[in-house]
């Protein structure tokens, strides 16, 4: 299986700064990954895919990069509406396997 | 648009069989991925399983042998069935509409099965 681990686990940040999430993979998913915001009783909700394509109707605040192993979420400026736990997930091989989650709290 | 609606039993005992079913509204049901996802109380998200475009299915290694994943396309429906539970099988279950470029686009609402003598 293809281990993702996700860095920070726990992000402390203020409205307004810019907050990366770094995913690794432990072999080579070319761009097979997204990110998914979930928030507190609600299922996740898919932010971008292939990497580096946002889904539509995703604010521009969100932006993926990197390939291969080593990955990016990065939030422009942070709104109140994205504290949330972020997960990277790669579907290059199965079984699809997500990361940890990271969680962005004030 | 798009709607996922899920159901199944909540409360299981130890060694009983975990059903749920998905259905699909307002959207083609050919030509997408079909998957179950769970989390467990508290925790990440872990996939289960997937049944593609093809009926090729696939799932995790970790549940396989106690795994089914069905497909019913005249009532637009997908389901799954998880057998010998155990407390570790207690989760939120989430079934998902996805493509070849995005694996989870549409997402039911979650069923929370709690696994309990």
């Amino acid at each position: 299986d293809i281990q993702m681990t996700q860095s920070p686990s726990t992000l402390s940040a203020s409205v307004g700064d810019r907050v990366t999430i770094t995913c690794r993979a432990s072999q080579s998913v070319n761009s097979w990954l997204a990110w998914y915001q979930q928030k507190p009783g609600k299922a996740p909700k898919v932010l971008i895919y292939k990497a580096s394509s946002s889904q539509t109707g995703v604010t521009s605040r969100f932006s993926g990069s990197g390939s291969g192993t080593e990955f990016t979420l990065t939030i422009s400026s942070l709104q109140p509406d994205d504290f949330a736990t972020y997960y990277c997930q790669q579907y290059k091989n199965y079984p699809w396997t997500f990361g940890q989650g990271t969680k962005v709290e004030i | 648009q798009v709607q996922l609606q899920q159901w199944g039993a909540g409360l299981l005992k130890p060694s009983e069989t975990l059903s749920l079913t998905c259905a699909v509204y307002g959207g083609s049901f050919s030509g997408y991925y079909w998957s179950w996802i769970r989390q467990p109380p508290g925790k990440g998200l872990e996939w289960i399983g997937a049944i593609n475009h093809s009926g090729t299915i696939n799932f995790n290694p970790s549940l396989k042998s106690r795994v089914t994943i069905s497909v019913d396309t005249s009532k637009n429906q997908f389901s799954l069935r998880l057998s010998s539970v155990t407390a570790a099988d207690t989760a939120v279950y989430y079934c998902t509409r996805g493509s070849l470029y995005i694996p989870s686009l549409d997402w039911g609402q979650g069923t929370l099965v709690t696994v309990s003598s």
